[in-house]
């Protein structure tokens, strides 16, 4: 969906660092996600925000930061990679407006930390 | 949380008629029934969403029985593009958003020629 866009869409880097994640939408809506996807597991939440001052932890949100910069981003950080948060992460929507609006996904970033 | 079973993996030729059942056994009288498509290297994508009996679009049908315990996508006459993991949801989505709604392992969809 070019609606919600992630940066980057691969990421190759060391334990250690410190990698941040961004996400941007242009659908005007409240609601961003956080997910992370490994093989085996499906998606699993790891943040979610549901406007700019609401911001709150998922299922597995330990090793994790976010950020939400403005009602149309919203980046994740990870403060000190590890190998065991290699993963496919993946930003979402939803509009809070009428009755259980679907989540609108980006593309994906695809992170190896090595 | 419900939780939801669904096939791992389903294999059927194009033009067919495919069926993928999920079952949701301890689904909440709040919760709706959502089914996502992901393909490769793609975000999933909303395919249908239903509370009960049956939901109709332009790309899929929705069966669920009057128990809710269970629901059946339903893909008419499939094509090789439609190859893909297909994901059930079951969840109270209504004002609160989407943090209640735990993806499974999906269902892989292979369609051959």
């Amino acid at each position: 969906d070019a609606d919600v866009t992630q940066t980057p869409r691969n990421r190759i880097t060391k334990t250690g660092k410190r990698i941040m994640l961004e996400c941007s939408q242009t659908k005007g809506h409240d609601r961003m996600y956080w997910y992370r996807q490994d093989p085996g597991l499906g998606l699993r939440l790891i943040y979610y925000s549901f406007d700019v001052k609401d911001i709150n932890k998922g299922e597995i949100s330990d090793g994790y930061s976010v950020s939400r910069q403005a009602q149309a981003k919203f980046s994740l950080s990870l403060e000190s990679a590890i190998p065991n948060q290699t993963a496919l992460y993946f930003c979402a929507t939803s509009d809070r407006q009428g009755d259980n609006q679907p989540q609108h996904f980006g593309d994906g970033t695809r992170l190896s930390i090595l | 949380l419900a939780k939801t079973t669904q096939p791992i993996s389903m294999d059927s030729y194009e033009g067919q008629e495919v069926n993928i059942t999920c079952s949701h056994n301890n689904i909440a009288t709040n919760d709706y029934i959502t089914w996502y498509q992901q393909f490769p290297s793609q975000g999933p994508r909303f395919i249908i969403q239903g509370y009960k009996t049956k939901v109709t679009n332009e790309v899929a049908s929705l069966f669920i029985p009057a128990d809710r315990k269970s629901s059946t996508l339903s893909l008419p006459r499939v094509s090789l593009s439609d190859t893909a993991v297909y994901y059930c949801l079951v969840g109270d989505t209504y004002a609160g958003g989407y943090q209640k709604v735990t993806f499974g392992t999906g269902t892989k969809l292979q369609v051959i020629p």
